[in-house]
């Protein structure tokens, strides 16, 4: 299994480019999760998906789109890069345990991304 | 305030000494993760407890609930543990997301 996978590993943007940051994983996991990374700060959950079809906000969603097509697949779009998303982005996986189960978190090696 | 604090925030030891971190929480839990950092940057997770006791080889994580107090222990320390661990809990009401504090570096000399 390769397990979470992200691309690219590193992106530089301009203020007001658009891009897509891919996230996949291969062990049929329902729940997957973007976070990003700040300097002393703790990660923080931008966008989940609990199964294809099904989204949701996280603590900091804005400026931040998400699908779920596929089991495998969870997508992060940045609509209209600012410098205020440079940050380092991590995709997660876990099994979906509902509201009162959770499970092992598996991350992906995370996207160093820097907006001019 | 974060709901979920560790200390130290940096942490400097000796290679072979007992290495303890700290992760407090101010509200309910249903679970709690213990994550490491590697210095490249790749996350992995180390434990997920929710009461009691867990070990793996040198480390231990425990969590005393009523409390609201968990801990990582590093026995016999060593240059390679050098990383930032995490500690990330579920929230009781939103178990699907985690809260994350933020981290502590901990750097072993040998």
């Amino acid at each position: 299994n390769a397990g979470v996978t992200q691309t690219p590993k590193f992106q530089v943007l301009k203020t007001g480019q658009s891009m897509t940051l891919q996230c996949a994983q291969d062990m049929n996991h329902e729940y997957m999760s973007w976070y990003r990374q700040d300097p002393g700060m703790g990660l923080r959950l931008i966008h989940y998906s609990v199964g294809a079809g099904i989204t949701d906000q996280g603590e900091v969603p804005n400026g931040y789109n998400v699908s779920r097509s596929t089991t495998e697949d969870f997508p992060l779009r940045l609509l209209s890069a600012a410098p205020s998303q440079t940050s380092v982005y991590f995709c997660a996986s876990s099994y979906e345990g509902g509201p009162f189960r959770s499970y092992e978190q598996y991350f992906g090696p995370g996207t160093r991304l820097t907006v001019t | 305030k974060n709901e979920v604090e560790q200390s130290p925030q940096n942490l400097t030891a000796q290679e072979g000494e007992f290495i303890t971190i700290n992760c407090s929480y101010s509200v309910g839990i249903s679970a709690l993760h213990w994550l490491q950092q590697h210095p490249g940057g790749g996350i992995v997770s180390l434990f997920m407890l929710s009461s009691g006791k867990k070990k793996h080889g040198r480390l231990i994580a425990t969590i005393n609930i009523q409390e609201k107090h968990s801990s990582l222990h590093i026995t016999a320390s060593h240059p390679r543990d050098s990383a930032v661990y995490i500690c990330a809990a579920h929230l009781t009401g939103s178990a699907r997301q985690l809260t994350f504090g933020s981290g502590t570096q901990l750097t072993v000399l040998p």
